[in-house]
């Protein structure tokens, strides 16, 4: 089975701190992907890559950067955290074959 | 853009009844795919149904496709307290590369 691991499950940081969300999946997918979650909104992209070195804009991509420097890892980075940043992430990759995403367990971020 | 609309919002059954949720979506798709999450976790991806079909089964889930009327419906026959979690449809963009989520449905299942 696909595995993909977040580093936290719980993480609270203060206003300002810069904040790196960590994502390992151990099967070779090309495709991976960064939401977040809020009541009575559900997933919202935040930011894709396709490949290593390769990323592309979501649909809120603002505030936040990611890093894809090997295959297995996607990191998405909070630069300057506030407060509405405060959210689930969840982490995600897809194969080739598209059967489906494979998610992480997410990682609850509140921002103080 | 393309969104997947699930109703209803929340849905609170007894054991051993039969769960049905639907999904409507704007524009044409490739696929469309439900998903489970269970509270405060990760989503686990249940079944992908394809354009050109009409009906999936996995297991005790029947997943049925009406691209004519843009809708999609989920059922989970003899439910379980286990099936309590949110249930998402997510339905492809116009390139087929990135899926659009719903705000899902609360199932409730009551022992």
């Amino acid at each position: 089975d696909v595995k993909v691991t977040q580093s936290s499950r719980y993480l609270v940081k203060r206003t300002g701190e810069k904040v790196f969300l960590e994502c390992v999946q151990d099967m070779d997918h090309e495709n991976m992907f960064w939401y977040r979650q809020d009541p009575g909104l559900g997933l919202r992209l935040i930011y894709f890559s396709y490949d290593v070195k390769m990323k592309e804009k979501g649909d809120i991509p603002e505030g936040y950067s990611v890093s894809r420097e090997k295959k297995e890892r996607f990191s998405l980075i909070l630069e300057s955290a506030s407060t509405n940043q405060t959210s689930m992430y969840l982490c995600a990759t897809w194969d080739s074959l598209g059967y489906g995403y494979t998610f992480g367990s997410g990682t609850r971020l509140t921002v103080v | 853009s393309q969104q997947g609309e699930e109703d209803p919002q929340a849905l609170s059954i007894q054991e051993g009844e039969n769960a049905t949720m639907n999904c409507s979506y704007k524009t044409s798709i490739n696929n469309l795919q439900w998903y489970r999450q269970n509270s405060g976790r990760g989503l686990v991806h249940l079944i992908l149904i394809r354009s050109n079909e009409r009906e999936k089964h996995s297991g005790r889930l029947r997943v049925t496709l009406d691209t004519s009327k843009k809708s999609s419906s989920l059922l989970i026959t003899a439910s379980r307290a286990a099936d309590t979690a949110s249930y998402f449809c997510a339905t492809d963009d116009n390139y087929g590369q990135n899926f659009v989520f719903g705000p899902g449905t609360r199932l409730s299942v009551l022992p």
